[in-house]
């Protein structure tokens, strides 16, 4: 099994609906991520959660939410999808204790807004 | 807005010869990583450097570090065409540790 995965791996949905996005991670660590990538514009943090009752904005937060059920599950929610919020989206983790960490990503959820 | 900055944004090469992608950030940094894409797929660390380090080693990888003039350089070295991928910089901040991403340095090593 991957160390993060994503569900969907691709998503069409309609203006206007709801849609989740999970991510569930079994390196055991604290700390988890959403971004956004576009083309051009590399990933863009919208959310990170550094523990279960610790959640933070990122860089573009705004018609997104997030839940962290678990300390492996962090849940990505767009309340009312806009074609703009096409992209790919990507959940990461990573453990800051560890020497010369880095950050393990998911394969992606492709979403498609229409 | 991105703490790092690729250049350049694409890049072709020989099979063989090596490839040189630089980053620039603007702020005081924790330290900066580099990380491959291939086409769609989720990002790979590739290797982490300190801010008081200046140069870093793995297999065909050399990262510099320059913090006085704020960018980073990644070489990899004798190219193949499994090098074929976009390659980020990011960056942490000092006590701040989500990180921020470029937009990539797109590589492609012809056979």
């Amino acid at each position: 099994d991957a160390d993060v995965t994503q569900t969907p791996r691709n998503r069409i949905t309609k203006t206007g609906k709801r849609i989740m996005l999970e991510c569930s991670q079994t390196k055991g660590h604290d700390r988890m991520y959403w971004y956004r990538q576009d083309p051009g514009l590399g990933l863009r943090l919208i959310y990170y959660s550094f523990d279960v009752k610790d959640i933070n904005k990122g860089e573009i937060s705004d018609g997104y939410s997030v839940s962290r059920q678990a300390q492996a599950k962090f849940s990505l929610s767009l309340e009312s999808a806009i074609p703009n919020q096409t992209a790919l989206y990507f959940c990461a983790t990573s453990d800051p204790t560890i020497a010369n960490y880095g950050y393990t990503f998911g394969s992606g959820t492709r979403l498609t807004v229409v | 807005s991105q703490q790092g900055e690729e250049d350049p944004q694409a890049l072709s090469i020989q099979e063989g010869e090596n490839a040189t992608m630089n980053c620039s950030y603007k702020t005081s940094i924790n330290n900066l990583q580099w990380y491959r894409q291939n086409s769609g797929r989720g990002l790979v660390h590739l290797i982490l450097i300190r801010s008081n380090e200046r140069e870093k080693h793995s297999g065909r990888l050399r990262v510099t570090l320059d913090t006085s003039k704020k960018s980073s350089s990644l070489l990899i070295t004798a190219s193949r065409a499994a090098d074929t991928a976009s390659y980020f910089c990011a960056t942490a901040k000092p006590n701040n540790n989500d990180m921020r991403f470029g937009a990539g340095t797109r590589l492609t090593v012809k056979p």
